[in-house]
């Protein structure tokens, strides 16, 4: 079946730090990948998506790219604000034949402090 | 209207208790998604509607679940004799295509349910 592997958190950084949050798949055929990000107290928003092989996506500093051969979306900030703190998660979504429905990873929890 | 909007934001129900939870998603939006998303992890499928059909309710976890969307607009989530473990909560979402939904979907903040 169709599954999300994600790094387990929380990732704790300092302000301007270097992001990387890892995330793996296992899909049948080729899938669209986001990141979703959920901030205290609100729900999911998309933060960026990539819909094929060696796309990259890219929102707010953060980027992602689709790597096929690897079957891997990290997600990439290069200087990290306090803002940033918040939960990540990485989907994938396929088409059944009924429904597109997404599958996510657990989520990792970031940390920034000052 | 301009986002999903989900009601009542927090639900606490005793065991056994029927609770329902609305979803109002974005105005025109023809598909919308219930997810269940537990303490700690991410949103799992519950159920999909096109317009006021039901397409696909394989994630429903049991028949004490029953979701509807009788004019393809506001959708209702019902859980009857709620147990302990239907504790989380519960997302509704949106998305103005019917299929191949590339872009995502647009997701409310959600309904806390809390059953003691």
């Amino acid at each position: 079946g169709n599954s999300v592997t994600q790094m387990e958190g929380p990732v704790t950084l300092s302000e301007e730090a270097f992001l990387t949050i890892n995330c793996t798949y296992t899909a049948t055929g080729y899938p669209s990948l986001f990141w979703y990000v959920q901030y205290p107290g609100e729900g999911l928003q998309l933060l960026l998506k990539a819909t094929k092989a060696d796309d990259k996506g890219s929102n707010k500093g953060f980027e992602a790219t689709y790597r096929k051969e690897t079957t891997s979306f990290h997600l990439e900030k290069g200087s990290v604000q306090v803002s940033d703190s918040a939960v990540y998660f990485c989907a994938l979504i396929f088409y059944t034949g009924t429904a597109s429905k997404l599958t996510f990873g657990t989520g990792t929890r970031l940390q920034v402090t000052l | 209207g301009a986002g999903v909007s989900q009601s009542p934001r927090y639900k606490v129900a005793k065991r056994g208790q029927d609770v329902a939870l609305r979803c109002d998603p974005i105005s025109g939006h023809v598909s919308l998604f219930w997810y269940q998303q537990a303490l700690g992890q991410g949103p799992e499928f519950l159920t999909y509607f096109q317009n006021e059909a039901q397409l696909d309710k394989s994630g429903l976890p049991s028949d004490r679940f029953f979701a509807e969307r009788p004019e393809g607009s506001v959708s209702t989530l019902k859980i009857q004799r709620t147990q302990q473990e239907d504790s989380a909560v519960y997302l509704c979402a949106s998305s103005s295509r019917l299929v191949f939904a590339n872009y995502g979907y647009t997701f409310g903040s959600g309904t806390r349910l809390t059953v003691v």
